[in-house]
This record gives C-alpha cells, sequence and structure tokens, in this order.
C-alpha cells in the first residue's frame, strides 16, 4: 500500500514568515501533485512534477520534486493571509489510478 | 482550462431518502473520474473509481449498494446515495482525469446533510 506522510499537519505563522511542506513515501511516484483547499470547496491544483529533481516555482511557491521521486516539498516564501487554507499532497501511478493523498497541512497565516 | 463542476453544491435531505449528485467535465472527456468523501477538518477519502461504460471500482468498506455509481458518458459520473442517514452527511468531492492523462481536476464538492 502506497502511503503519503506529509508534514506539518498544522502551522500557524505570522504574516512574512517562510514556511515549508513536506510530502514523504517509501514509494516511488510517477507524479507528485499539490492541491490548495478552502473550506467548503474542492482542492484547486497548483502544480504538478514528475521529474525527479525537478523544481517548479508559481511566484511564492517553490515546489521540489525528489530525485528518487519519493518526497516533495513545497516552499512558501513571505506567506501571507491569503496563503490560509489547506495543502495536500498527492502521488500519482497512472490516469486511470487513484491519487495516494497525503493528510494535509493546515496553513494559517496571521497578519 | 479543465473544469469539473458538481451539482448541487449544496442538499439537505430526510433520512430514507435518496439523493444523487452529478459530476460534469466541462471542457474534457473523462475517461475516468474518481469519488471522494471529506470530514471536517480532514483529507480526502477515496470511495470509488468510475470509469465510462464499466462498473465502478469500489474502496475497501465502501457500500456498494448504498453509494451506486453511474458513469455513462465521458463527461458525467454520478453518486446516488441510497437510503441516507444522518451517518452519510459528509462533503462529496469527485475528480477527473482527461483521457491519456494524469492529472485530476477536482470538482467543486457536495455538502450534504441528512435529517
Amino acid at each position: 500500500t502506497q502511503l503519503l506522510e506529509q508534514s506539518p499537519q498544522f502551522l500557524s505563522i505570522q504574516e512574512g514568515e517562510n514556511l515549508t511542506v513536506y510530502c514523504n513515501s517509501s514509494s516511488v511516484f510517477s507524479s507528485l501533485q499539490w492541491y490548495r483547499q478552502e473550506p467548503g470547496e474542492g482542492p484547486v491544483l497548483l502544480v504538478t512534477v514528475v521529474t525527479g529533481g525537478e523544481v517548479k516555482k508559481l511566484k511564492r511557491l517553490t515546489f521540489q520534486f525528489g530525485d528518487a521521486r519519493k518526497d516533495s516539498s513545497l516552499h512558501i516564501t513571505a506567506a501571507q493571509p491569503g496563503d490560509t487554507g489547506l495543502y495536500l499532497c498527492a502521488g500519482g501511478s497512472s490516469g486511470n489510478t487513484p491519487l495516494v493523498f497525503g493528510k494535509g497541512t493546515r496553513l494559517s497565516v496571521i497578519a | 482550462g479543465a473544469v469539473v463542476s458538481q451539482h448541487p453544491s449544496w442538499v439537505i435531505c430526510k433520512s430514507g431518502t435518496s439523493v444523487k449528485i452529478e459530476c460534469r467535465s466541462l471542457d474534457f472527456q473523462a475517461t475516468t473520474m474518481f469519488w471522494y468523501r471529506q470530514f471536517p477538518k480532514q483529507s480526502l477519502m477515496l470511495m470509488a473509481t468510475s470509469n465510462e461504460g464499466s462498473k465502478a471500482t469500489y474502496e475497501q468498506g465502501v457500500e456498494k449498494d448504498k453509494f451506486l455509481i453511474n458513469h455513462a458518458s465521458l463527461t458525467l459520473s454520478t453518486l446516488t446515495v441510497t437510503s441516507a442517514h444522518p451517518e452519510d452527511s459528509s462533503f462529496y468531492i469527485c475528480s477527473a482525469t482527461r483521457t491519456g492523462g494524469d492529472t485530476q481536476y477536482f470538482g467543486p464538492g457536495t455538502r450534504l446533510t441528512v435529517l
């Protein structure tokens, strides 16, 4: 059974601080996706990484896929209150198989 | 884009009634759709995988006779919660993958409350 361990589970920081969320597994994934979900809404895809060692940037968010494609990280620079939400990582194997989700990181950025 | 819609966005029903939730891929064809439920402050829990033209694959512990899934076209999957009870109250979310792709796009979710 593939598992994704996501940490930390909860994170409360002040506006302007930096943070990193980690997603680790003993399994290899063909892709790793990061989503952000706000209360009462569905998850919104932030990024998909598919190549070991790949780094993608989305404004203040930096995503990295581990060389062995078993782990990933999300780094947010100068966090803002608008970054508040539930961040989910999900590992994929192929298009017809379900994603394996981490338990999520609930981020709260205080102004 | 890759837009997935769900209808209704919320529903309140009496115990014992059945509720149907629709999931549509609006601008792409989706051979596979997934149904999840999410309890407050928790991650998504996969219920079943829905493939167009074939029977859904249910996860362990999910009653297939209670949660009926139909995926009759490449753009529509439906989840029917039969004889709903208060413990079925939850946030139900669907996702869809483009034919040949591996990124899942999620719908906005449906909040079900069973009284």
